[in-house]
């Protein structure tokens, strides 16, 4: 089957800090894998993409590599900023089916500063 | 803004009632699916619509039903109402309706339902 595992939160850092924030999936066939970004308050945002193996998708200084040998997509950002509190959720999407998306249950993280 | 429009953004009412949620996707995009989001259950994925015609089903309650108009916007109704049912309800919308280059989901605002 589809699912998506996303590493527990809350999760809380301090300005400039390193962010990582893991997920793994497990899937038929090679699906496409997502982050998306949920602000207070607000509706799920795109933040990132990536279709294939090893692309890497990258926005807002963010990035996640997709690793089929590990079955994983882990985001990462060097320097977090306040702003980046919010909450954040791995999806995948397998190729050749309805685009039903699985998510994971959300990472939540706070930036002090 | 993700051109996803939901309506009404909050809704109260109480349990055994019914109401319902408006969606208009993306202008372009054919296909609108369906979430709940709610503490304990976490995002899941309801139904989805594509062109008019249903195409995947989640864990939709058979309390709920769904419908995409010719005009493409969708309206979700949720009826007999239960406590439980109190969630934020997501539209989002795609160009295609299947997996490949350019599926990724747009979202709308939210529908937050609270049943007393």
């Amino acid at each position: 089957g589809n699912s998506v595992t996303q590493m527990e939160g809350p999760v809380t850092l301090s300005e400039e800090a390193f962010l990582t924030i893991n997920c793994t999936y497990t899937a038929t066939g090679y699906p496409s894998l997502f982050w998306y970004v949920q602000y207070p308050g607000e509706g799920l945002q795109l933040l990132l993409k990536a279709t294939k193996a090893d692309d890497k998708g990258s926005n807002k200084g963010f990035e996640a590599t997709y690793r089929k040998e590990t079955t994983s997509f882990h985001l990462e950002k060097g320097s977090v900023q306040v702003s980046d509190s919010a909450v954040y959720f791995c999806a995948l999407s397998p190729l050749n089916t309805g685009n039903q998306f699985y998510f994971g249950t959300g990472t939540s993280l706070t930036v002090i500063p | 803004d993700s051109g996803v429009t939901q309506t009404p953004k909050h809704l109260i009412t109480a349990t055994g009632q019914r109401v319902t949620l408006r969606c208009s996707p993306r202008s372009g995009d054919l296909s609108v699916y369906w979430y709940q989001q709610s503490l304990d259950q976490g995002l899941q994925f309801l139904i989805q619509y594509y062109n008019g015609e249903e195409r995947a089903k989640g864990n939709i309650l058979e309390r709920f039903s769904a419908q995409q108009f010719p005009d493409l916007h969708s309206e979700l109704n949720l009826s007999s109402l239960e406590l439980g049912d109190s969630a934020l309800y997501f539209c989002a919308s795609s160009v295609t309706p299947s997996g490949g280059s350019y599926n990724e989901q747009f979202f709308g605002p939210g529908t937050r339902l609270t049943v007393l």
